[in-house]
């Protein structure tokens, strides 16, 4: 069975400080991999994903995330954090390559001042 | 675009009472999923459908819930009767294949209704 884990349910970062957000996923097939980002009260939004191609995906907001086979790792990075940036991450992958998703458990990023 | 649009926002009932979450999703899109959020178990999917028919429900909880999707543009969700246990974040997302083998996977969510049982 594929799963998701997100080391971390809170990071919190200086402002202009690397943003660094751990996700890592067990997966029989070539998986799907997505970041996902929620804003309070309101729904989530796609920031990056990989499906095949490039390993390292560009996102929106600045954000990026490299496919790792070898270490199982879809890690999120952004090289400077912006106040903006507070929110919680999900990291997800496609199950089994279809449109069925497992989510991990989320990480909540807080950006002081 | 309007996005997927979920109705109403905020719900709050008693318990016992019966409860209909609405969810319209993206024209076009083919997939649609049904979201339960809470602080104790995360994001779970509930349900899903493709081209209105459910394919996986293996997430709904218990056969208090019910969903349907009577046609592209509409999903219900129902608990009856709700109990406290059932107060999370609810969410409706969609999805659009494409054509042929590959699809963007990529789904879109509505803001939620916050529901509420006392």
């Amino acid at each position: 069975a594929q799963s998701v884990t997100q080391l971390g349910s809170h990071v919190s970062v200086s402002e202009g400080a690397l943003v660094l957000l751990r996700c890592n996923y067990s997966s029989s097939v070539p998986p799907y991999l997505f970041w996902y980002v929620q804003y309070p009260n309101q729904g989530l939004q796609l920031l990056l994903k990989y499906t095949t191609g490039a390993t390292l995906v560009k996102g929106i907001n600045g954000f990026e995330a490299e496919f790792k086979k070898s270490e199982t790792s879809f890690h999120l990075t952004k090289p400077s954090a912006h106040m903006s940036d507070a929110a919680e991450y999900f990291c997800a992958v496609s199950e089994g390559g279809t449109y069925k998703y497992i989510f991990g458990t989320g990480t909540r990023l807080k950006v002081l001042a | 675009d309007a996005g997927v649009i979920q109705s109403p926002r905020h719900e709050v009932t008693e318990m016992g009472q019966e409860v209909t979450l609405r969810c319209k999703p993206i024209s076009g899109h083919d997939y649609l999923f049904w979201y339960r959020q809470t602080m104790m178990r995360g994001l779970e999917l509930l349900i899903y459908f493709n081209n209105n028919v459910p394919i996986d429900d293996s997430g709904m909880p218990e056969d208090r819930f019910s969903a349907k999707m009577p046609n592209a543009s509409f999903s219900t969700l129902k608990i009856q009767p709700s109990e406290p246990r059932d107060s999370a974040v609810y969410f409706c997302a969609s999805s659009f294949r494409g054509f042929g083998a590959s699809g963007s996977y990529e789904q879109y969510f509505g803001p939620g209704t916050r529901l509420t049982v006392t």
